[in-house]
């Protein structure tokens, strides 16, 4: 599977939209990207994933550049709730999926 | 529905001991994983499970052992702990569904210290 280059760290201004890139240049044509996050000692949380196209869900949004080598994650409009650690992973197919050391998320009020 | 849940909660173990972590899940899911995290670091895939009576390996299988005796239950054993084995342990499930999706649910956690 291909692996992913994500920011250490972020903040974002509450009701402002938070944007978590992430790089994935050895993307092949058949793996799809996901994101998940986790809230401070949960389990993690599925976001949304999408393989070409651009996807929008009651969470958030993924746009995906046209030659598929990096993404975003965009929530809209962040609140408090949404401090956490965002992951980004690519991966063709069932089974085993690799979580990195993902992007630290801080809304502050 | 309980989703996936996950016993105990908490342990502490001293070095040579062993146990058993306990997953469960109701969603009649076909996948089931094991993970760990340690402090300040992502998950890392111990073991999974594409079926009952199936099990393979992850990133770091070394010192545990799985089994799937039930679709329902996926059980991680460490039968002699060592402290580098302490961490926080998660277990997921997803279901065979369309090609491409593959939401994974997560248990809460088990919290394991191993002196």
């Amino acid at each position: 599977d291909a692996k992913t280059t994500q920011p250490t760290s972020m903040d974002c201004a509450e009701g402002r939209a938070a944007n978590l890139p992430c790089n994935h240049s050895t993307i092949s044509g058949n793996e799809y990207v996901y994101w998940y996050r986790q809230i401070h000692s949960q389990g993690p949380q599925y976001i949304i994933h999408g393989l070409k196209n651009n996807e929008t869900n009651e969470m958030a949004s993924l746009i995906i550049t046209e030659d598929r080598k990096s993404s975003t994650l965009i929530l809209p409009h962040a609140t408090l709730r949404d401090t956490a650690v965002y992951y980004c992973i690519v991966r063709v197919a069932h089974g085993d999926m690799r979580f990195g050391a993902g992007t630290r998320l801080t809304v502050k009020p | 529905n309980a989703g996936v849940t996950q016993t105990p909660k908490f342990r502490v173990l001293k070095t040579g001991q062993s146990m058993t972590l306990l997953c469960a899940q109701d969603m009649n899911h076909e996948y089931m994983y094991w993970y760990r995290q340690d402090p300040g670091m992502g998950l890392r895939l111990i073991h999974y499970s594409v079926g009952e009576g199936t099990t393979a390996k992850g990133e770091v299988p070394d010192g545990y052992n799985v089994s799937r005796l039930k679709k329902q239950n996926f059980l991680l054993g460490l039968e002699s702990a060592a402290p580098s084995q302490t961490s926080v342990y998660f277990c997921a499930s997803s279901y065979l569904g369309l090609a491409d999706y593959n939401e994974q649910f997560f248990g809460p956690g088990t919290r394991l210290t191993v002196l």
